[in-house]
This record gives structure tokens, C-alpha cells and sequence, in this order.
């Protein structure tokens, strides 16, 4: 089974600055996604970011980008310039590539962005 | 480009009571899943819809139960409710199925939220 943790409940920082959120997972799959989602306080969930596992290029877009350890099973989330925002529940997810859509979630990071 | 419907947004029942929540895909999307968002539990899978067999299902107890139509469309029902059933009920869908990194791309909804009294 696959697991997937995310160790910062919180965290908060000022406008303008650089934040990173830390996820690790566990899997014996050797192919698989890796998400990043983000729900503010409207509840949508709303993608940010995804890392193909057998690509070795870190994904970015625009002021968001990941830093993706495969070896270490980790998968943290940048974000440069923060906005206000980028306020919201970050949520990492996990899936396979085979079968069944199923995303293993995170228990979530609240981030503040503070102006 | 129409994203994920979920119907209703908001209801209120009570304990014993069922409900029916929906959810209609982005159109092409085959795969439709429903995820539980409550507090204390996290995000938590319930089942997965690909060309209306599941494919998946969640630990939960057989009073949560759900199906898939022709046109992809999604329902999912909770018999018997309980007041720990009072949670975020998000569908999502995606390609799956379909060759393409975008397969494995989830779309959501913006969720029912049912609360139990």
C-alpha cells in the first residue's frame, strides 16, 4: 500500500518570500504521478503541480516548482514571490499509473500567507 | 469546458436517513472517484467508476455504495446515516483509460457537504 506524509501541519510566511513544503511517500511502484493540490477556502481542490516518476526533470510552472528525490521518496513544493493567494490547505497526492484512479493523499499543509 | 458538477452543494439530514449525492464528469472523462474530507480522518477514497464498473473501492462499510452510468455520470449513496458521516464528499474525474500524461490527471468538483444530525 502507499503512503504518503507530509510533516508541516502549518506554516507561515510573508508576501513576497519563498516557501517550501516537504512530502515523503512510500511505494514499491516503480510508475507513478505525483500531484500537488491546493484547496483554499472555498474547498475546491484545485491542481498546482504534477511529476511524472519516470521523468527526472523537476516540473515547475510559473512561480511553483517541485523538488523530486525518487531515490529519498521525497517530493517538495516551492513557491517563489508568495501571493496572498497562495493561501490555502496544500494537499500532496499520490497515484498509480495502472488501473484504478485512486489518489493517496497527504494530511495536508495549511499555509498563511501573511502580507 | 464544463468542469465536475456535484449536486447538491450543501444538505442537512438526519441520522437513519439516506442521500443520493451526484456527480457529472468533464465530458470524455471515463473514470469518476469520491473521495470523504472530514477533519480528523484526512482525505479518504471511497470507490472508482471507469465505464460503469468499479474499479475500486475504499474501506468503508457497505452502506456507502455507488454507480456509474452510461454517459459517465456518477452517484454514490449513503444508507443508514450516521453523524460520523457528516463530511466534504468530493468527486473527481479524469481521462483515464486514454493514453497521454493527462490520464492520470484528477479534475474536482467543488464538493457536497453533508451534514448529520
Amino acid at each position: 500500500a502507499q503512503t504518503v506524509t507530509q510533516s508541516q501541519p502549518e506554516m507561515s510566511v510573508q508576501e513576497a518570500e519563498t516557501v517550501t513544503l516537504s512530502c515523503t511517500y512510500d511505494t514499491s511502484e516503480s510508475n507513478y504521478y505525483l500531484f500537488w493540490y491546493k484547496q483554499p477556502p472555498s474547498r475546491q481542490m484545485i491542481l498546482v503541480i504534477r511529476q511524472e516518476a519516470y521523468k527526472q526533470q523537476n516540473a515547475t510552472e510559473n512561480r511553483f516548482s517541485v523538488n523530486f528525490q525518487k531515490a529519498a521518496k521525497s517530493f517538495s513544493l516551492k513557491i517563489s514571490d508568495s501571493q496572498l493567494g497562495d493561501t490555502a490547505m496544500y494537499f500532496c497526492a499520490f497515484i498509480r499509473i495502472q488501473g484504478a484512479q485512486k489518489l493517496v493523499f497527504g494530511q495536508g499543509t495549511r499555509l498563511t500567507i501573511n502580507p | 469546458k464544463a468542469g465536475v458538477t456535484q449536486t447538491p452543494r450543501y444538505l442537512i439530514k438526519t441520522r437513519g436517513q439516506q442521500v443520493t449525492l451526484s456527480c457529472s464528469p468533464i465530458s470524455g472523462h471515463r473514470s469518476v472517484s469520491w473521495y470523504q474530507q472530514t477533519p480528523g480522518q484526512g482525505l479518504q477514497f471511497l470507490f472508482e467508476y471507469f465505464s460503469e464498473t468499479q474499479r475500486n473501492k475504499g474501506n468503508f462499510p457497505g452502506r456507502f455504495s455507488g454507480r456509474q452510468f452510461s454517459n459517465s455520470r456518477s452517484e454514490m449513496n449513503v444508507s443508514t446515516l450516521e453523524l460520523g458521516d457528516s463530511a466534504l464528499y468530493l468527486c473527481a474525474s479524469s481521462l483515464a483509460g486514454t493514453p497521454g500524461s493527462g490520464a492520470n490527471v484528477l479534475t474536482f468538483g467543488a464538493g457536497s457537504r453533508l451534514t448529520v444530525l
